[in-house]
């Protein structure tokens, strides 16, 4: 079973803070993505990576970067934390090619409260 | 710009009843369409999908209908269990979309005993 992990469940973090969340995969897969979810506004994009050193915005990008320096792993990064950041943080990966690579496996999540 | 709508934010049914979950798109472009199950703390898991292909696929006791003049999809869970209880989301892909996924609003779906 692909087996996607986020390094915190629950995060508690002050407003200006820089905040590294960390996700790693162990399928090898090519694509990997992050999301955050809200009520009301579902799964939203905030970055993705198709290889290496590689990253495109997704639908919400301000306020976020990324970095994918090894294939199995992809961070998001706060670089000045707000309290509009408060979300619950998805990371998930999927491999490239054919109608499977829209499947999407997930973390189990990031709760993010930014006080 | 919601490409991806699930206008109906939580539904009730009784245990051993139809559940109907629907699901509006408004991109012609999308091709492949997935639903997604979450339950509290925990990352979505897929569920079910269908190609544009096709105007319906089943897996056990979930069934996807799509409708492609309607931009319209839906899932049927039958019967229902009160494990299915779980916020399910619906995602839409497509050429132009660059292998992302454009999720729905979701829906709690809650079974009664």
């Amino acid at each position: 079973d692909v087996k996607v992990t986020q390094s915190s469940r629950y995060l508690v973090k002050r407003t200006g803070e820089k905040v590294f969340l960390e996700c790693v995969q162990d399928m090898d897969h090519e694509n990997m993505f992050w999301y955050r979810q809200d009520p009301g506004l579902g799964l939203r994009l905030i970055y993705f990576s198709y290889d290496v050193k590689m990253k495109e915005k997704g639908d919400i990008p301000e306020g976020y970067s990324v970095s994918r320096e090894k294939k199995e792993r992809f961070s998001l990064i706060l670089e000045s934390a707000s309290t509009n950041q408060t979300s619950m943080y998805l990371c998930a990966s999927s491999a490239p090619g054919g109608a499977t690579n829209e499947k999407l496996f997930f973390g189990s999540g990031t709760q993010l409260s930014v006080l | 710009d919601q490409q991806v709508k699930q206008n109906s934010p939580s539904l009730s049914v009784q245990e051993g009843r139809i559940s109907i979950l629907n699901c509006d798109y408004t991109n012609s472009m999308f091709d492949y369409f997935l639903w997604y199950k979450k339950y509290p703390a925990e990352g979505p898991t897929f569920l079910i999908s269908i190609s544009s292909i096709k105007d319906k696929n089943e897996d056990g006791r979930f069934t996807v209908f799509l409708n492609k003049s309607a931009k319209h999809l839906s899932l049927h869970i039958v019967p229902s269990q009160p494990g299915d209880s779980a916020v399910y989301f619906c995602a839409a892909s497509g050429n132009n979309q660059g292998g992302k996924l454009i999720f729905g609003q979701g829906t709690e779906l809650s079974v009664k005993p």
